[in-house]
């Protein structure tokens, strides 16, 4: 089935560092969804961005969605060890299914 | 509160055996669907539903068989044909067409 590609694969950063993940797909999206997945737990949403260009923060999390819709990035600013999980990144198809990433696995030293 | 709960959390079954997982939803989502992830994998699809009584194929369904009967539950069979049945399996709803997912907390599902 279809996947987008994101990147890196995984990343192991020091504590207070600056985080960058992104996104990138073959196919246009009308909404990009960022979820982060703890440990033997399901995922939970971070952000969802609806329009070409938008940039939303929550917290230290900022995501924008692609002027091409067909990319999105999220960015997480001075990383703290709870910030330790997987990331995914989603693109919504005209059916509401959603095509994930391959994920991003985050690892915080303290 | 409103939300999707999957059960059991950890699940042992023998290798034959048939095994059910359950998802149940209290959101009033139309949609619902099942995804399995292997260690250090990312979801992939298995089967999704968009209304009661109806229900499709992802991508790898084979060995796996559902039934959406009600609303609230889109329980998951695990088939003795399902060559490796070992992994983390996610429930997750929606309620439509630009709303993302709300996931289940997942079923760890070893067979030995």
């Amino acid at each position: 089935g279809q996947q987008l590609n994101q990147s890196p694969q995984s990343m192991f950063i020091q504590e207070g560092e600056d985080v960058s993940m992104n996104c990138t797909s073959s196919s246009i999206f009308n909404t990009w969804l960022w979820y982060k997945q703890d440990p033997g737990e399901g995922p939970v949403l971070l952000i969802a961005l609806y329009k070409a260009g938008e940039l939303t923060s929550n917290g230290r999390l900022t995501a924008q969605f692609g002027i091409t819709r067909k990319d999105s990035f999220l960015n997480i600013s001075a990383s703290i060890p709870s910030d330790v999980g997987i990331y995914f990144c989603a693109g919504q198809d005209n059916t509401g299914k959603l095509i994930f990433g391959q994920g991003t696995t985050l690892q915080v030293k303290p | 509160d409103g939300g999707i709960t999957q059960s059991p959390k950890y699940l042992f079954r023998k290798e034959g055996q048939n095994v059910t997982l359950s998802c149940e939803q209290n959101l009033n989502h139309d949609a619902m669907y099942w995804y399995r992830q292997d260690p250090g994998q990312g979801l992939r699809l298995i089967y999704y539903s968009q209304i009661v009584n109806d229900f499709q194929k992802g991508d790898i369904a084979e060995g796996y068989s559902v039934s959406r009967e009600k609303k609230e539950s889109f329980p998951l069979t695990v088939t003795s044909a399902q060559k490796n049945p070992t992994a983390f399996y996610l429930c997750a709803s929606s309620a439509g067409q630009v709303y993302g997912y709300t996931f289940g907390s997942g079923t760890r599902l070893t067979v030995v």
